[in-house]
């Protein structure tokens, strides 16, 4: 299993400018989730999904949007880059079963490589 | 809401032992994780407590007092490689709740 996989690694990208931030784990995982992670700042949720076709807001949304049209996808979007975009943007994914109440390590999550974003 | 406070920086000795604290204040509790993040790649999950107590895995212990709102993360017989970052996350309560709230993290260089 590759695990979680982003794609690109890196991208500068000009204000203004759009682009889309690939996610795709082959773990069959039912939740997904964006992060960004600022130096200094520890890691803020941007959004998440709990299954095919939901999402929801995290901390941070505000520019920002995204889809889940599978299990294994879940790519972000940025409609226009902002500088205050910079950051590395990390995806991560578990698995929790249907009807679960809590427990022990349901919610380890699984991060993949990550992808350094500029905007300048 | 939830606030988490961890050390920025540490500075441990090789094959010494060093605690990494935690606390946090939130409006509710449903466990606390520690992970491992290694410059420049993605956190790995180290340990989760949900009850009060020591859990003990080879080399790394974490401890948690929902009391108290604490927890530590024990690092024996430090190898350089265990220089990192470790990021304490809380879990809200709710049963459809899994999403994490990640302290700032804690920067472990370990010297010769």
């Amino acid at each position: 299993n590759a695990g979680v996989t982003q794609t690109p690694k890196f991208r500068i990208l000009k204000i203004g400018q759009s682009m889309t931030l690939q996610c795709t784990q082959d773990m069959n995982h039912n939740y997904m989730y964006w992060y960004r992670q600022d130096p200094g700042m520890g890691l803020k949720l941007i959004y998440y999904s709990v299954g095919a076709g939901i999402t929801d807001k995290g901390e941070v949304p505000n520019g920002y949007n995204v889809s889940r049209s599978t299990t294994e996808d879940f790519p972000l979007r940025l409609e226009l880059a902002a500088p205050s975009q910079t950051s590395v943007y990390f995806c991560a994914s578990s698995y929790i079963p249907a009807g679960h109440r809590g427990g022990r390590s349901y919610n380890e999550q699984f991060f993949g490589p990550g992808t350094r974003l500029t905007v300048l | 809401g939830q606030n988490i406070d961890q050390p920025t920086e540490m500075t441990a000795t090789e094959g010494a032992i060093v605690q990494i604290n935690c606390t946090y204040q939130t409006s509710g509790f449903n466990g606390l994780f520690w992970y491992q993040q290694h410059a420049g790649e993605a956190p790995t999950f180290l340990s989760y407590n949900v009850l009060d107590g020591l859990e003990e895995k080879g080399r790394f212990s974490s401890f948690l007092s929902r009391s108290k709102g604490y927890s530590y993360l024990l690092l024996k017989e430090l190898q350089m490689k265990d220089s990192a970052s470790y990021l304490c996350a809380v879990r809200p309560p709710g049963a459809g709740s899994y999403q994490l709230t990640f302290g700032k993290g804690t920067k472990l260089s370990v010297i010769p």
